[in-house]
């Protein structure tokens, strides 16, 4: 079954910091990763997409890369601001079943001001 | 979560009660999912349709049951509620394979 792990579990930064979230996974036949974002009280909102063909994924300040080999992948944010405060979750599918998505459980990020 | 809606956004229920929970889409799209949200423990499936008239089971379905009558419309009941199934439900759509876009929620308790 596939495991889905995302350390830390929570981090606090200053503004303006350069971070990166890690997720992981134990099974490499993955047919995509997607990183989402959730508010407090929210959904989730979807921020980057990577198929298994790829390596990385960019999208303003974000860039997400999939290491399938090693079961990894990363969230590089830039520039951090306090709006970037939330929680951050990856999740992955696998081709047995392309409609699960297996969550991990988040990592909850602060960025202060 | 444009597109998406949930209802009720909050309840709270005795041992053994029933509910439904109903998630509206104004997307048109084909899937539609019911997610649980737990602390510590990330996202888990419940249920999902692949098309109006069909549902399937998820990671976690027992408990709950769904339908699908409608393809705007994805209805999640509990039969029976259980102080185990206090959490955060979340409905997911999406127009084929890859994203999904999640509604607001749904924060239920079970006393």
């Amino acid at each position: 079954k596939q495991e889905v792990t995302q350390i830390p579990a929570a981090l606090s930064v200053p503004e303006g910091e350069n971070l990166v979230l890690n997720c992981s996974f134990t099974d490499s036949a993955i047919y995509n990763l997607q990183w989402f974002r959730q508010d407090p009280g929210k959904g989730l909102t979807s921020l980057l997409l990577i198929q298994s063909s790829q390596r990385e994924q960019t999208s303003g300040r974000l860039n997400a890369s999939l290491d399938k080999s090693s079961g990894r992948s990363t969230l590089y944010i830039a520039a951090s601001q306090p709006g970037d405060s939330a929680t951050y979750l990856c999740a992955v599918k696998t081709p047995d079943n392309f409609n699960k998505f297996y969550f991990g459980s988040g990592t909850k990020l602060n960025v202060k001001p | 979560n444009a597109g998406v809606t949930q209802t009720p956004k909050f309840r709270v229920l005795k041992t053994g009660q029933s509910m439904t929970l109903l998630c509206a889409q104004d997307m048109n799209h084909e899937y539609m999912y019911w997610y649980r949200q737990d602390p510590g423990m990330g996202l888990r499936l419940i249920h999902y349709s692949v098309g109006e008239g069909t549902t399937a089971k998820g990671e976690v379905p027992d408990g709950y049951n769904v339908s699908r009558l409608k393809k705007q419309n994805f209805l999640l009941g509990l039969e029976s509620a259980a102080p185990s199934q206090t959490s955060v439900y979340f409905c997911a759509i999406g127009a084929g394979l890859d994203t999904q876009y999640f509604g607001p929620g749904t924060r239920l308790t079970v006393l």
